[in-house]
């Protein structure tokens, strides 16, 4: 298998500019999770997938982060419009059924620097 | 609420032990731990479950104090490549969301 794959690998933008960042999961994984990592507020989790079906996004920042995940096999989050401060590594990850009690396997992230 | 690690950083000469500590202040489902190299993704080292089941990695032990919501990491006889930053992330309640802790940052040495 060819892990969790994540699209683009690196990403640079102006402010104001809309963001889509892509991500492929595991096949037969039931779990997506997306996560922002910085310096400041370390691995934090924006929103999680369980059957594609949104769970917790009590995470997403603000009204400008949205997250889809349209099928199995593919989810998108969407910065619009994007500031600086958004600036970070977004990974997605992804579990089989009970993300409780399995490891999630992460992609290899997105860095995402907004002018 | 995020868990507190400690120590936040650690430099060990190549064969020494490590220890890292995990710490909630809310009733925990599981403990996960993960390694992360510089410029790379987290990866899974191993799960340890309320109950006292664990799964992961062979040569890496680690304890779970359900009582105290506390977790310990162990590395015995550090190698090179033990260097990195080890997170845990718990997992409190019916949800699967994984709280991930402040991070330690290990660094092995010659």
């Amino acid at each position: 298998d060819a892990g969790v794959i994540q699209s683009p690998r690196h990403e640079v933008t102006e402010m104001g500019q809309e963001v889509t960042l892509r991500c492929k999961p595991i096949s037969g994984h039931d779990y997506l999770f997306w996560y922002r990592q910085t310096m400041m507020r370390g691995l934090e989790l924006l929103i999680y997938f369980n059957n594609n079906v949104p769970i917790d996004d009590s995470g997403m920042p603000e009204d400008r982060f949205s997250a889809k995940m349209p099928n199995a096999s593919f989810s998108t989050l969407k910065i619009q419009p994007s500031e600086p401060r958004d600036s970070a590594v977004y990974f997605c990850a992804s579990s089989l059924a009970s993300g409780r009690s399995n490891e999630q396997f992460f992609g290899p992230g997105t860095r995402l620097t907004v002018l | 609420q995020q868990p507190v690690q400690s120590p936040q950083a650690v430099i060990l000469r190549e064969g020494e032990d490590a220890v890292i500590n995990c710490s909630s202040s809310k009733a925990l489902y599981s403990v996960h731990w993960y390694r992360q190299k510089h410029g790379e993704a987290p990866v899974f080292l191993m799960i340890l479950l309320k109950g006292g089941e664990q799964k992961g990695h062979e040569k890496i032990s680690a304890s779970f104090n359900e009582k105290k919501q506390q977790s310990s990491l162990y590395l015995t006889a550090s190698q090179l490549s033990y260097s990195g930053t080890y997170f845990c992330g718990t997992i409190t309640g019916t949800a699967s969301k994984l709280t991930f802790g402040t991070g330690t940052r290990l660094q092995v040495t010659l």
